[in-house]
């Protein structure tokens, strides 16, 4: 499978405990989104990485929320002392940039959906 | 401020007939708009791209138009399947500089039943 992957699928967390999701874009894409979507809405964006660098934040993503790309391949989000409005569908979406004036289509992973109890 | 609205929220159709799904945006400098669909539970599967400078994009027995100065796109599915049975939701990048801004805004989708 050559597709946007996003582990895990699915997590179940007690409210205070930290969470980490990981994502693994299309390889060769060099950009990566992070998105939220809630129950009946659609998705929000939260952040994205150019390579390793993390070049844009919303202000959804408080500093309960980091988000990393090491390497420039995989990203992780992690969300410390979750909370229950935390509750949500994770995406991590990749595109492929080569020049501006480009359209880089971003595609979708299947996303992890958090229930914070 | 971009805002998207899909219209209707909701749409039920018997198996065969055509459709129509509406998406407005507020801010006509766009750069692009993207179709998607979301099957429960699941990601978002990209349908069609349409660039601020084409009026349409097919696939299959997908249509999506886009009229930028009005600030409307609209997806036609010819021959409605049960398979078709998901939410659909629209997408738009904002034009910024003479490039484009890197994130998507959505509207809240129209949930498509198709019954057999």
């Amino acid at each position: 499978d050559t597709g946007v992957s996003q582990d895990p699928r699915h997590k179940i967390t007690k409210r205070g405990q930290n969470v980490t999701f990981r994502c693994d874009p299309i390889s060769e894409h060099n950009r990566l989104y992070w998105y939220r979507q809630t129950l009946g809405q659609g998705p929000e964006f939260l952040t994205y990485f150019q390579n390793e660098a993390q070049l844009e934040k919303s202000r959804l993503l408080s500093d309960r929320f980091s988000a990393e790309r090491p390497k420039g391949s995989f990203s992780t989000l992690e969300i410390q002392r979750t909370e229950q409005g935390d509750s949500a569908m994770y995406l991590c979406a990749s595109s492929l940039n080569l020049r501006q004036g480009l359209a880089n289509e971003q595609f979708f992973g299947p996303g992890t959906r958090l229930t914070v109890l | 401020k971009q805002e998207v609205t899909q219209i209707p929220a909701a749409l039920s159709v018997p198996e065969g007939e055509n459709l129509v799904l509406n998406c407005s945006f507020t801010d006509s400098a766009i750069y692009n708009l993207q179709w998607f669909r979301q099957d429960p539970g699941k990601g978002l599967t990209s349908l069609l791209l349409i660039q601020s400078s084409q009026r349409e994009q097919t696939s299959g027995r997908l249509n999506a138009s886009l009229d930028k100065s009005s600030g409307r796109s609209t997806l036609y599915i010819a021959a409605s399947q049960p398979g078709d049975s998901a939410t659909y939701l629209c997408a738009v990048r904002r034009a910024n500089y003479g490039g484009a801004t890197n994130k998507l805004i959505f509207g809240t989708g129209t949930l498509l039943a198709v019954q057999p």
